[in-house]
């Protein structure tokens, strides 16, 4: 299957901002998403970049470069409600399966 | 609006024991599909459909089964449970041709098999 890598964990200060990288192999994928999952819960989705830059949502921007492989998360003026892990996918098989990263945990402190 | 609607939120099954986990969607998505999560490990594809009558393999489909006869509707089957199939398992939904492709989660089953 496709690889897609992400660190394991982070911490960041309230206030601030932090920058998730998410790195994957260039063949098959059309895309990459970002999701946001709370501890006991389901991944909610945050953003789909499809085209080369950055898409800003709000305190959430989400950057893509297909020729290298490589996206990132960006949250900017993080809240104590940020700490969840973070979840890169992307399409693959003709937009019929996402594959999912392992997700970086995200820890906000005050 | 239920969204994604999964059944039952907790189970224990002992070594060989069958059970079915439902999963249920009103948004009339034609795209369902089933994940488990295991820690370190991600989220990763069972099965999918993309529309009643057609089902597909994911990336761990082996010791479950699927079948979609309705648009709502996409049971995940364990026809003899195994410890190592103890899992959070999660079905998604979405419409196919979105430009997102956005997935919609329900909230999940903990599935532990002793």
């Amino acid at each position: 299957g496709q690889n897609i890598d992400q660190p394991t964990e982070m911490t960041a200060t309230e206030g601030a901002i932090v920058q998730i990288n998410c790195t994957y192999q260039t063949s098959g994928f059309n895309g990459l998403f970002w999701y946001q999952q709370h501890a006991g819960e389901a991944p909610t989705f945050l953003s789909y970049n499809v085209l080369d830059g950055l898409e800003e949502k709000g305190r959430f921007s989400s950057f893509l470069s297909r020729s290298k492989g490589y996206s990132y998360l960006l949250l900017k003026e993080l809240q104590m409600k940020d700490s969840a892990s973070y979840l890169c996918a992307g399409f693959s098989g003709g937009y019929q399966k996402v594959t999912f990263g392992t997700g970086t945990k995200l820890q906000v402190i005050p | 609006n239920a969204g994604v609607t999964q059944t039952p939120k907790f189970q224990v099954l002992k070594t060989g024991q069958s059970m079915t986990l439902q999963c249920a969607q009103d948004m009339n998505h034609e795209y369902m599909s089933w994940y488990r999560q295991d820690p370190g490990m991600g989220l990763r594809l069972i099965h999918y459909s993309v529309g009643a009558g057609i089902t597909d393999q994911g990336e761990v489909p082996n010791g479950y089964n699927v079948s979609r006869s309705t648009t709502e509707d996409f049971p995940l089957r364990l026809l003899s449970a195994a410890p190592s199939q103890t899992s959070v398992y999660f079905c998604a939904s979405r419409r196919q041709g979105t430009v997102t492709g956005e997935l919609f989660f329900g909230e999940g089953s903990r599935l532990t098999v002793l």
